[in-house]
């Protein structure tokens, strides 16, 4: 089965602190892709990253970083020097391959709460 | 380009009762999706649609009706509305059926009382 679990439900930080989401997907696919979005307090689904599976390089954009290990199935997701403005539900995803094409499946979400 | 675009906002339907979520794209994508988001559910797969003339169903399909009768637009139809229902919709769009990021609608919160 294709699964992806975000065993944090919620997180709080003080702004500034350095926070770890975690991700853990189960897949049987040996090419896949992994997804972060985040969803702020106005609703949307902002993409972050794709990652697929033969590219174990961590990444890292500004304040964000990713870190894939397919040794232990896992894509974290760390913000370094958290803002308020990085207040938000963030979902991991993993593609899942079925006849026609590929569709997301999605962790249940983190909410992450920056207090200044 | 707009992206993907949906309507309404915000509805209240009484039980029974059947409407049309619209979603439409202007970046000729090929794979449109629906998602349901419920609390503490994450999202979860309704339909999809490979192109047009050509639909699916996902995880949760049962109660929604889907077509795709041009590239741009895929709505989603609930025939007899259930209090179960209740729930965000999202659309999503993507430039092929492979894995590349889908692009997200703002969303429809549909309230059924």
């Amino acid at each position: 089965a294709q699964k992806v679990t975000q065993a944090q439900t919620e997180i709080s930080v003080v702004e500034k602190e350095d926070v770890t989401l975690d991700c853990v997907y189960e897949t049987r696919d040996t090419t896949y892709y992994l997804f972060w979005y985040k969803q702020p307090p106005s609703g949307e689904l902002v993409f972050l990253i794709r990652r697929n599976s033969f590219d174990e390089q961590n990444e890292i954009s500004g304040r964000y970083s990713w870190n894939f290990q397919k040794s232990t199935s896992s894509f974290n997701f760390t913000i370094t020097a958290s803002q308020v403005v990085d207040s938000a539900v963030y979902f991991c995803a993993l593609s899942a391959t079925n006849q026609a094409g590929t569709a997301l499946i999605f962790g249940k979400g983190t909410t992450l709460s920056v207090s200044s | 380009n707009a992206g993907v675009t949906q309507t309404p906002k915000f509805q209240v339907l009484k039980t029974g009762q059947s409407m049309t979520l619209q979603c439409a794209q202007d970046m000729n994508h090929e794979y449109m999706s629906w998602y349901r988001q419920d609390p503490g559910m994450g999202l979860r797969l309704i339909h999809y649609s490979v192109g047009a003339g050509i639909t699916d169903q996902g995880e949760v399909p049962n109660g929604y009706n889907v077509s795709r009768s041009t590239t741009e637009d895929f709505p989603l139809r609930l025939l007899s509305a259930a209090p179960s229902q209740t729930s965000v919709y999202f659309c999503a769009s993507s430039y092929s059926t492979e894995a590349r990021e889908q692009y997200f609608g703002p969303g429809t919160r549909l309230t059924v009382t």
